[in-house]
C-alpha cells in the first residue's frame, strides 16, 4: 500500500518537445506530491510539489496534474530544453498518523534525455 | 545560505566493517532525514531523526542506526557492512515538523568490497 508506481523508465524526446511522466499510488493517506529532479553525481532537487486539493499546479514549463479519484498524478514538461535531460522522480507522503513529511516514498525514476 | 553538506563524498569499505557517515543540515533546519539510492531498489527511506528523536524509521536492519545531535547535525551507521550496502546514502534536511519541503545533499557514495 505505500508504492508509487512511476512510469516510464526512459523518455526521449526532441527539444522544443513536451515530456510527460505518470505516477500512480495506492495509499489514500498520502496528501503530499513533490517531483525530484536529479543529475548525475548530485542529490534530488525539488522541482515542483501539490496538495490533493488541488487538480493543476504550473511553475514556469512545469505542469503538475493531479487526478485524486484515480490516484494519478503527473509531471508535463513544455518546451523541453537538453538541460532538462536528468532523472525525474516522482514521490509521495503524509502528515498524519503519526508519520511525518521528512519520509518519501519514491516512484522508480524516470531517466529522461532532450535531443538538441 | 549553505545548502545539506554530507561527508564524506566518497567512501571504500570491506565487508564486516563500520561506517560511520555525517550530515550538517541547511542551517536552521532542525528535521533529518536518510535515503539509500541503488540502481536495483531506487530511493529509500531510512530513517528521520527531529529536536535528537528519531521520529520514523525504514524497513532496514538493525545493523543501520542514527543519531541527531543539539545542534540538528546528524550522523548514520551501518555496522558489519554486506556486499549489498553498497550504495549512494543521501541526507535530507526539512525546517521542523509539518514541514513538506526536503532539501537534499549530494550524497555519499559507499562501496563495500
Amino acid at each position: 500500500q505505500q508504492q508509487v508506481k512511476q512510469s516510464p523508465q526512459s523518455l526521449i524526446v526532441q527539444k522544443g518537445g513536451i515530456s510527460i511522466i505518470n505516477c500512480a499510488y495506492e495509499n489514500t493517506a498520502f496528501d503530499y506530491f513533490p517531483w525530484y529532479q536529479q543529475f548525475p553525481g548530485k542529490g534530488p532537487a525539488l522541482l515542483i510539489a501539490i496538495r490533493p486539493d488541488v487538480s493543476e499546479k504550473k511553475e514556469g514549463r512545469f505542469t503538475i496534474s493531479f487526478n485524486k479519484s484515480a490516484k494519478q498524478f503527473s509531471l508535463h514538461i513544455m518546451d523541453s530544453q537538453p538541460g532538462d535531460s536528468a532523472t525525474y522522480f516522482c514521490a509521495a507522503s503524509s502528515g498524519a498518523g503519526g508519520t511525518s513529511y521528512g519520509k518519501l516514498t519514491f516512484g522508480q525514476g524516470t531517466i529522461l534525455t532532450v535531443h538538441p | 545560505k549553505a545548502g545539506v553538506t554530507q561527508t564524506p563524498r566518497y567512501l571504500i569499505k570491506t565487508r564486516g566493517q563500520q561506517v560511520t557517515l555525517s550530515c550538517s543540515p541547511i542551517s536552521g533546519h532542525r528535521s533529518v532525514s536518510w535515503y539509500q539510492q541503488t540502481p536495483g531498489q531506487g530511493l529509500q527511506f531510512l530513517f528521520e531523526y527531529f529536536s535528537e528523536t528519531q521520529r520514523n524509521k525504514g524497513n532496514f536492519p538493525g545493523r543501520f542506526s542514527g543519531r541527531q545531535f543539539s545542534n540538528s547535525r546528524s550522523e548514520m551507521n551501518v555496522s558489519t557492512l554486506e556486499l549489498g550496502d553498497s550504495a549512494l546514502y543521501l541526507c535530507a534536511s526539512s525546517f521542523g515538523q509539518g514541514t513538506e519541503k526536503l532539501f537534499f545533499g549530494s550524497g555519499t557514495q559507499l562501496s563495500v568490497l
